[in-house]
């Protein structure tokens, strides 16, 4: 049973265009998320987080939305990059700001192209 | 340098075999994890250590082991490798606040 759903496997994006990724998730007791981006050949790394007390975080060209009655997030990518062409996947934890027991979605294929 | 180094980076072994992962870490971090990528399925924790004497059972424990020789260092063992535990897997670690990963480059592992 999937916990945290990300349904679209791939996103083509023109560089400049917003590009807005996906997790859907379905235990109401996940309280903190964040994205983690992942080049080929590399491990993810961390791009940003969100607790359930907020509903929107930003970090220059990233801002991460929850949604916690819909318990969806999304990530908004303004303006898309060609080097922002990578895997990214949501993962969500029920311990408030704590990456012990991190669920991790199955990743949506971002491609930036010019 | 990396702060995570895995290695090796790749392995091939065959059914039955043991083989251990190994992985150290320059960040000072008490948190280490070891985590696998199938297609399809994401990041899935196999288990994680609060440091040298706490090591916990993930999600999916079953056919591995691990020792956490140092603060530094987290090894992933499979006693008796099988084909479905081919994969590729991922060491991280956090500090003590655990807000957030940092993730090795990763070795993946083919067992035939």
């Amino acid at each position: 049973d999937q916990q945290v759903k990300q349904n679209s496997p791939s996103l083509s994006v023109q560089e400049g265009r917003i590009s807005i990724l996906n997790c859907d998730y379905t235990n109401s007791m996940f309280d903190y998320f964040l994205w983690y981006k992942k080049y080929p050949a590399e491990g993810p790394t961390f791009l940003i987080s969100i607790s359930s007390i907020k509903d929107k975080n930003e970090d220059g060209r990233f801002t991460v939305f929850l949604n916690k009655s819909a318990k969806h997030l999304s990530l908004h990518i303004v303006p898309s990059q060609p080097g922002d062409s990578a895997v990214y996947f949501c993962a969500a934890s029920d311990i408030f700001f704590n990456t012990d027991k991190l669920i991790f979605g199955t990743g949506t294929r971002l491609q930036v192209f010019p | 340098d990396a702060d995570v180094t895995q290695t090796p980076r790749n392995r091939i072994t065959k059914t039955g075999k043991r083989i251990m992962l190994e992985c150290s870490q320059t960040k000072g971090h008490d948190r280490m994890y070891w985590y696998r990528q199938d297609p399809g399925l994401g990041l899935r924790l196999i288990y994680y250590s609060f440091d040298v004497k706490d090591i916990n059972k993930g999600e999916i424990s079953d056919g591995y082991s691990v020792s956490r020789q140092a603060q530094a260092k987290f090894s992933l063992s499979l006693e008796s490798a099988i084909p479905n535990q081919t994969a590729l897997y991922f060491c991280a670690t956090s500090d003590y606040r655990g807000e957030k990963l940092f993730f090795g480059s990763g070795t993946q592992l083919s067992v035939l």
